[in-house]
């Protein structure tokens, strides 16, 4: 168990629709990152907060967009769902000041987009 | 952007050493990280090594760095079922503006033949 809790487990939704997942960190981590497992794509890092600011984007569509609230946890928002949107969607944290610098992974949301 | 390359299975048989290999293409990463995956699971980091190092040795695990062809491996000694999983390569590098990302390979495949 690393520490870093997601909900739902699972989401099954409709193609046009809206979620959101939500992130919890591990204690004492301010870092919050976002990605996504597809099999085709591998895992691409979409967004990291920051102590509730964004500091980086990667590849997260414009449909996409996240958040992180005073209490550190996470949710990530995906609306206008396409069928190819369906993937794991992982959080990670980590304590950003001192190396390895290492991220803890949740165990992930899957979406099924149908 | 940045780059990591793995091969997509490996097969041994259980007692074996088994040895992961990845490239990658940042000459400035830092950090260089491997997680395993195993089903229904996130991501667990397994360990880390530092830029500057050659060799981490930890229980049955051994990273090795060549950082002159950008090349890092993972040999997991005597081979054990509950190994089975899909195992991770990252390289951490500067995104840019302070900010720092962990780009992952498409992961390798072990499977243990008892």
């Amino acid at each position: 168990d690393s520490g870093v809790t997601q909900t739902p487990k699972h989401l099954i939704t409709a193609t046009g629709q809206r979620v959101t997942l939500r992130c919890s960190p591990r204690s004492g981590d301010l870092s919050v990152y976002w990605y996504q497992q597809s099999l085709d794509q591998g895992l691409q890092f979409l967004i990291q907060y920051y102590n509730g600011e964004e500091r980086a984007k990667g590849n997260i569509l414009e449909r996409f967009s996240a958040q992180q609230f005073p209490d550190l946890h996470s949710e990530l928002n995906l609306s206008s769902l396409e069928l190819g949107d369906s993937a794991l969607y992982f959080c990670a944290s980590s304590v950003r000041a001192g190396p390895p610098y290492e991220q803890y992974f949740g165990p992930g949301t899957r979406l099924t987009v149908t | 952007g940045e780059d990591v390359e793995q091969s997509l299975f490996l097969s041994v048989r259980e007692g074996d050493s088994s040895v992961i290999n990845c490239t990658y293409t940042d000459s400035s990463s830092t950090y260089l990280y491997w997680y395993k995956q195993e089903p229904g699971a996130g991501l667990q980091l397994l360990t880390y090594i530092f830029s500057n190092m050659d060799m981490k040795q930890d229980q049955r695990l051994t990273v090795l760095l060549n950082k002159k062809d950008k090349h890092l491996s993972l040999r997991i000694a005597d081979t054990q079922t509950g190994d089975s999983a899909i195992y991770f390569c990252a390289e951490r590098y500067n995104s840019g503006a302070g900010s720092y990302q962990l780009t992952f390979g498409k992961g390798t495949k072990l499977s243990v033949i008892p």
